[in-house]
């Protein structure tokens, strides 16, 4: 079974520049969420998605970052402008969803984004 | 609100070594506790769990107990081989349907021969 499918996998740009990230996840996998991963820190989230509605996306820096979900299957995470300080490893994670208090999350190997 | 709390890395240990991460966590209610490890180059994948307190979450030769009264989930392993050379990451999650995981800020462990 494939698993959390994310491309590319290194992008570099410029500051200024928008930069778009593509995630495929688990087939059947209602839940998908958006992690950073800053340099030498743990991920946080960034977005939750339950199927194509967003329930949590209370840390997105909704300025310059959006996201969307269409047909509740993969999902792009976009930026712009990119800003030095975006740079940072972007994790894409999924799992079953529903009612049960937990289900196993599964990361993609993420993409990593060096803004110059 | 939630966190974790882990041992600052990196940590260098020979081969067959015991190793021990300390992970401590602050979280409201009784949440589930796990181990991430990332290999070089990969994604994060899960390690073990456990899901209430005295559960003892066990996989590849890693062991971890969730202790409610210390408010612990401490990584061991009594051997540590070169291939689990990886960065480590102690998580909660708060036991809501479908809600994030809060990780720690993660251990290098580098194992030579």
């Amino acid at each position: 079974e494939a698993g959390v499918v994310q491309s590319p996998r290194y992008k570099i740009i410029e500051k200024k520049q928008p930069v778009a990230f593509w995630c495929n996840p688990i087939s059947g996998h209602n839940t998908l969420y958006w992690y950073l991963q800053n340099l030498g820190q743990g991920p946080e989230l960034l977005i939750r998605y339950e199927n194509e509605e967003a329930v949590d996306d209370s840390q997105l820096p909704k300025d310059r970052f959006s996201a969307e979900r269409l047909k509740g299957v993969d999902s792009t995470l976009k930026i712009q402008p990119a800003e030095l300080g975006d740079s940072a490893v972007y994790l894409c994670a999924s799992s079953l969803g529903g009612t049960k208090i937990y289900n196993e999350q599964f990361f993609g190997p993420g993409t990593r984004l060096t803004v110059l | 609100g939630n966190s974790v709390t882990q041992m600052e890395g990196p940590v260098t240990l020979s081969e067959e070594a015991f190793l021990t991460i300390n992970c401590t966590y602050t979280a409201t209610g009784y949440p589930s506790l796990f181990w991430y490890v990332q290999y070089p180059g990969e994604g994060l994948q899960l390690l073990l769990k456990a899901t209430k307190a005295d559960d003892k979450g066990s996989n590849k030769g890693f062991e971890a107990t969730y202790r409610k009264e210390t408010t612990s989930f401490h990584l061991e392993k009594g051997s540590v081989q070169v291939s689990d050379s990886a960065v480590y990451f102690c998580a909660l999650s708060p036991n809501q349907a479908g809600t994030a995981l809060i990780f720690g800020k993660g251990t290098t462990l580098s194992v030579s021969s």
